[in-house]
């Protein structure tokens, strides 16, 4: 059992370049989100999805795109990379977005992306 | 001000000691509280979660909410070196169609020195 997996675990990249963070998970989870974590800001949520085709903006969305075609598949894509775009960014998923069997909302978290953009 | 505060520290204890974690929120409307550890170079993992106010005891951790001041404790006792990790506290409150989106504070970086 995997849980939640990120890739790529590390990527550089230039200004204005774009690329694609890939998540999925293995758990048939039904809400699935993601998170940036900078020093000193703590976790803030980016976007999340309550079930394919359903996706939502969180507290920080400007820059990113996501879609949600199948329950497995969650990806997070940069438009036009920017230098604040730097961060460490996690994926995380819980079988329920309401009050499931352990509580409500308990996440996975994948192991994180770790981007630079120059 | 934000909706969760959490001292980021760190917090140097030595071993064996007695760790109080602590937050404090502004919503009233939170439900659920949870606390979730993260070591080094990795995601965030639940550590335990409460409903409601009390306390909530497993093993050496003890998850206390005082809803009436706003304020959730995550206690450690004879604390070890494996305890080293940042702690996040999250909170959540049911928004429009149900869901429960977890607001999390900054973490408060522990560390047990030997």
């Amino acid at each position: 059992n995997a849980g939640v997996t990120q890739t790529p675990k590390f990527q550089v990249l230039k200004t204005g370049q774009s690329m694609t963070l890939q998540c999925a998970q293995d758990m048939n989870h039904e809400y699935m989100s993601w998170y940036r974590q900078d020093p000193g800001m703590g976790l803030r949520l980016i976007h999340y999805s309550v079930g394919a085709g359903i996706t939502d903006q969180g507290e920080v969305p400007n820059g990113y795109n996501v879609s949600r075609s199948t329950t497995e598949d969650f990806p997070l894509r940069l438009l036009s990379a920017a230098p604040s775009q730097t961060s460490v960014y996690f994926c995380a998923s819980s079988y329920s977005w309401g009050v499931g069997p352990s509580g409500a909302n308990v996440l996975t978290f994948g192991a994180g992306s770790r981007l630079t953009v120059l | 001000q934000k909706e969760v505060e959490q001292d980021p520290g760190p917090l140097s204890v030595p071993e064996g000691a007695i760790v109080s974690l602590n937050c404090t929120y502004s919503n009233s409307a939170f439900q659920y509280f949870m606390w979730y550890r993260q070591y080094s170079r990795k995601g965030p993992e639940l550590l335990m979660y409460t409903y409601s106010s009390g306390n909530k005891e497993d093993g050496r951790f003890t998850a206390q909410v005082d809803k009436s001041s706003k304020y959730i404790s995550l206690f450690i006792r004879d604390s070890q070196p494996s305890d080293s990790a940042t702690y996040l506290c999250a909170m959540s409150v049911p928004r429009a169609g149900g869901s429960y989106i977890p607001t999390f504070g900054r973490g408060t970086s522990l560390i047990v020195h030997p």
